[in-house]
């Protein structure tokens, strides 16, 4: 069974600076999914990033960025500039390539204060 | 707009009543899921359709029923709910099993 962890329940960070989320996970599967959802009081979960496991680049989007370390499964969120919008709780999300469900980590509340 | 709509976003129900979530997908996914998402309780997966037949029942009780009357249309009928079921229930889709999902956003339930 797969298991995502996620060891920051909260984080707060000032408007501008840059913030790490991190997130672990087990699996025997070798090749796999992971995903960072966010989401903000509206309640509504977006799809921040999405990485491919048998690709070694760790994927960007603009201000959103991951380093994925497969070795030691290890899935770090990065988000530069923070802004107040980026305020959300934060999943960390997991997929098999064999499997059909998407296995979520506790999730971190991440507070950008101005 | 996700391309995932869900109704209603808000509902207060008896422990007698019936009542039913609705999910509708624009997106042309084959798969679509329900999560039950409660305060300080990770993402419980509930159900998994693929083409419209279930695939996973993730050992929920009888009282939650779903119905997947095309790969657009999800539904989560509900029937003698107890209090312990309150919770934002959301419904996602995905365009194939293993692949990232498109979440709706969601039906608050509470059950009085």
């Amino acid at each position: 069974a797969q298991t995502v962890t996620q060891s920051q329940p909260e984080m707060s960070v000032q408007e501008a600076e840059t913030v790490t989320l991190s997130c672990t996970y087990d699996t025997s599967e070798s090749n796999y999914y992971l995903f960072w959802y966010k989401q903000p009081p509206s309640r509504q979960m977006i799809l921040v990033i999405r990485q491919e496991a048998y690709k070694q680049q760790n994927a960007t989007e603009n201000r959103f960025s991951v380093n994925f370390q497969k070795a030691a499964k290890s899935f770090s969120l990065k988000i530069s500039d923070s802004q107040l919008g980026d305020t959300a709780m934060y999943f960390c999300a997991f997929i098999g390539t064999s499997g059909s469900r998407l296995t979520f980590g506790e999730g971190t509340q991440l507070t950008v204060n101005p | 707009e996700t391309g995932v709509t869900q109704t209603p976003r808000h509902l207060v129900m008896g422990m007698t009543n019936k009542k039913s979530l609705k999910c509708e997908q624009h997106l042309g996914h084959n798969a679509m899921y329900w999560y039950k998402q409660s305060a300080k309780k990770p993402l419980e997966l509930m159900f998994v359709y693929s083409l419209e037949e279930r695939v996973e029942n993730n050992s929920v009780p009888s009282r939650f029923s779903p119905e997947c009357p095309n790969s657009s249309h999800l539904f989560l009928h509900l029937h003698t709910l107890q209090p312990e079921d309150s919770a934002l229930y959301l419904c996602a889709s995905s365009p194939r099993l293993n692949y990232g999902y498109t979440f709706g956003s969601g039906t608050r339930l509470t059950v009085v």
